[in-house]
């Protein structure tokens, strides 16, 4: 089984920050990672597929990036609706997540 | 607009059984595959089991391999997940999730449902 491994797993920022959310998975995945932003009660949404393919509607300040077994998520300037739990997915074999990340307030 | 609604959702005792249902609208039900993918209390997502477009083939995490079953209606635009021998840890909010495919070929997750709340509990 492939796992995935986000770091760090709680983020304290301020509005207007870069942020960097780290994937790693233990085996290479290609480009095949996938991630989602959710909110608390709230079902997960699609914001990057292909590691770096925008999803339709998300905001340009997300974007991602890496291949093999290393990933990241950046958010370019944090926005107050951007605060949320984060998670990546490999999708090359089978589905696996990573075990979120939260962005909370400074 | 693509919407995924769940149902079924409640409380059960160790051992037993509840099927949910996912109703699908907004797109053409039986060109994609679906899946459902759960969440504990307080804890992160995993993926529970697949189904394509088809229902040729289905897919389950070993979690749930032997208990749980996956089926569509594609005449109906609907999914079910039929959960027997259901245990504590089974405790979550159950998605159900449409997925599309990259220009690789490859299936991720694009829609999701607003969830619903299974809990196993004497």
């Amino acid at each position: 089984d492939i796992q995935m491994t986000q770091s760090p797993s709680t983020l304290s920022a301020s509005v207007g920050d870069r942020v960097t959310i780290t994937c790693r998975a233990s085996q290479s995945i290609s480009g095949y990672l996938a991630w989602y932003q959710q909110k608390p009660g709230k079902a997960p949404n699609l914001l990057i597929y292909k590691a770096s393919s925008l999803q339709n509607g998300v905001p340009s300040r997300f974007s991602g990036s890496g291949s093999g077994t290393e990933f990241t998520l950046t958010i370019s300037s944090l926005q107050p609706d951007d605060f949320a739990t984060y998670y990546c997915q490999q999708y090359t074999t089978y589905w696996t997540f990573g075990q979120g990340t939260k962005v909370e307030i400074k | 607009q693509v919407q995924l609604v769940e149902s079924g959702g409640g409380v059960v005792q160790p051992g037993g059984s509840l099927r949910l249902s996912c109703a699908a609208s907004g797109f053409t039900f039986s060109s994609y595959g679906m899946h459902w993918v759960r969440q504990a209390p307080g804890k992160g997502l995993e993926w529970v089991a697949f189904i394509r477009h088809d229902a040729s083939t289905q897919w389950y995490a070993d979690s749930v391999k032997g208990r749980f079953t996956i089926s569509r209606d594609n005449s109906k635009n609907t999914l079910y997940l039929q959960m027997n021998s259901l245990r504590p840890e089974d405790t979550a909010v159950h998605y159900c999730v449409k997925d599309t495919y990259d220009s690789s070929g490859k299936y991720y997750f694009d829609y999701w449902g607003q969830g619903t709340l299974v809990t196993v509990s004497s």
